[in-house]
């Protein structure tokens, strides 16, 4: 069956710190790639999506991310983390009409 | 904000009860999907409308159904509802169908079953 995990459920950094969050996927095929932010009470943002050519796309907000094919994975990063980037994130993948989503990483992050 | 409006942005129902939820989709978007997104958990797809008709369903019993009108607005309806069905509701809009169409997301719809 097709799905997106998301491995950690929480994650805590400091501010100006560095961020990495994983996504792996398990579809047929390389699906259409998306990262989304929530924050409480709100509806999603999209941040990037991946869906040729270059393996590192550049979003929105100072945020990057890599396509691995050979991991299935999409990883979102920031190299610096502000104290607003606190949120919950969602990897999502779509190989038809429908976004499948993981479950998401909640992001804290310490003055 | 995305343009995508939904209402109301809270309500509360008893179970048994019926309940309608509304979307305004993008301006130039004719493709409105349905999430469910309980507590704690990634949306989870319902289902879409494609220039009013059904394109595709999620694993959702057929209590839940909806509707897609000329405006391309549209109502997810939930007929006796239980309390697993409190969760946030999302709407997305899209400009098409495809796999590499961007969905624009509104705020949600919060709905509590009691």
């Amino acid at each position: 069956a097709q799905s997106v995990t998301q491995p950690d459920i929480h994650i805590t950094v400091s501010e100006g710190a560095s961020l990495e969050l994983r996504c792996n996927y398990s579809y047929g095929a390389t699906p259409y790639l998306f990262w989304y932010v929530q924050s409480p009470g709100q509806g999603l943002q999209l941040l990037l999506k991946y869906f040729s050519g270059d393996t590192l796309v550049q979003g929105i907000k100072g945020f990057e991310a890599e396509f691995k094919r050979s991991q299935s994975s999409f990883n979102l990063r920031k190299p610096s983390v502000h104290w607003s980037d606190a949120a919950e994130y969602f990897c999502a993948a779509n190989a038809g009409n429908m976004l499948t989503f993981g479950g998401g990483t909640r992001l804290m992050v310490k003055p | 904000e995305t343009g995508v409006t939904q209402s109301p942005t809270h309500l509360i129902k008893t179970r048994g009860q019926q309940v309608t939820l509304r979307c305004s989709s993008q301006s130039g978007h004719n493709t409105v999907s349905w999430y469910q997104q309980a507590l704690g958990q990634g949306p989870q797809f319902i289902f879409q409308y494609y220039r009013e008709e059904e394109n595709g369903r999620g694993n959702f019993p057929p209590r839940f159904s909806g509707l897609q009108f000329p405006n391309y607005s549209s109502e997810l309806n939930v007929n006796a509802l239980e309390l697993d069905d409190s969760a946030l509701y999302l709407c997305a809009s899209s400009y098409s169908t495809g796999v590499n169409t961007e969905a624009f997301f509104g705020q949600g719809t919060r709905l509590t079953v009691v």
